[in-house]
């Protein structure tokens, strides 16, 4: 069956330090997604890319990048990580040719920054 | 600018009871009004979704109630039951973009 993966599920990290968070889809995808998720925020958009190559901002991408270099895989990288990034980040994949749009979410990646 | 208000935030109910999930929007644009479900460690996942050409539609337990005119819809889980705890998110999107805009969550409680 397709799937979503993301990896490390849990990272604990030091405030400073770079940290990549892996994502990988087998769908075949051409959109992808990074959210995070803070109580009472509920899921807010970090970066998105609808393609290889192709990266865009959401609300909340200062501190954060991504890139996409093939249609599986979409890293997310906290280049200087702080506490303020300390979050459950989720990636997501849809396809843009089915109408309904619906998002397909990993099972989340947990990031303690100390 | 929240485009998407959802209450409350959190809710519990007795097990069988109905629970009600509300949320309103602002943007006439949106034509597509989805629900997710995340169970705690799990990913969000769509439960049910609404096009604004029709007012209610239920699928088992759960129906979704759609007022056009008062940019307003909500969820409602008939005979909630303890396996129905779990965060619901509404959701908003219109059909020039991939990109759902979220209500902030509701934490549902369903105590035996």
């Amino acid at each position: 069956d397709a799937e979503i993966t993301q990896s490390p599920r849990h990272k604990i990290t030091e405030t400073g330090r770079q940290v990549t968070l892996a994502c990988h889809q087998t769908w075949n995808h051409n959109n992808m997604f990074w959210y995070r998720q803070d109580l009472g925020h509920g899921l807010r958009l970090i970066h998105y890319s609808y393609g290889v190559h192709d990266t865009n901002k959401g609300e909340v991408s200062d501190g954060y990048s991504v890139s996409r270099s093939n249609t599986e895989d979409l890293p997310l990288t906290l280049e200087s990580a702080a506490s303020s990034q300390t979050s459950v980040y989720f990636c997501a994949s849809s396809d843009p040719n089915r109408p309904t749009g619906e998002l397909f979410f990993g099972e989340g990646s947990r990031l303690t920054v100390l | 600018q929240q485009q998407v208000k959802q209450s409350p935030q959190s809710l519990i109910v007795q097990k069988g009871g109905i629970s009600i999930i509300n949320c309103a929007y602002e943007n006439t644009a949106f034509d597509y009004f989805p629900w997710y479900q995340q169970f705690p460690g799990k990913g969000p996942a769509l439960l049910i979704a609404i096009r604004p050409d029709v007012s209610e539609k239920k699928e088992g337990r759960f129906t979704i109630s759609f007022n056009k005119s008062a940019k307003q819809f909500s969820l409602h889980i008939m005979d909630s039951q303890p396996g129905d705890s779990a965060t619901y998110f509404c959701a908003a999107r219109w059909g020039g973009s991939y990109i759902p805009t979220f209500g902030r969550g509701t934490s549902l409680i369903v105590h035996p």
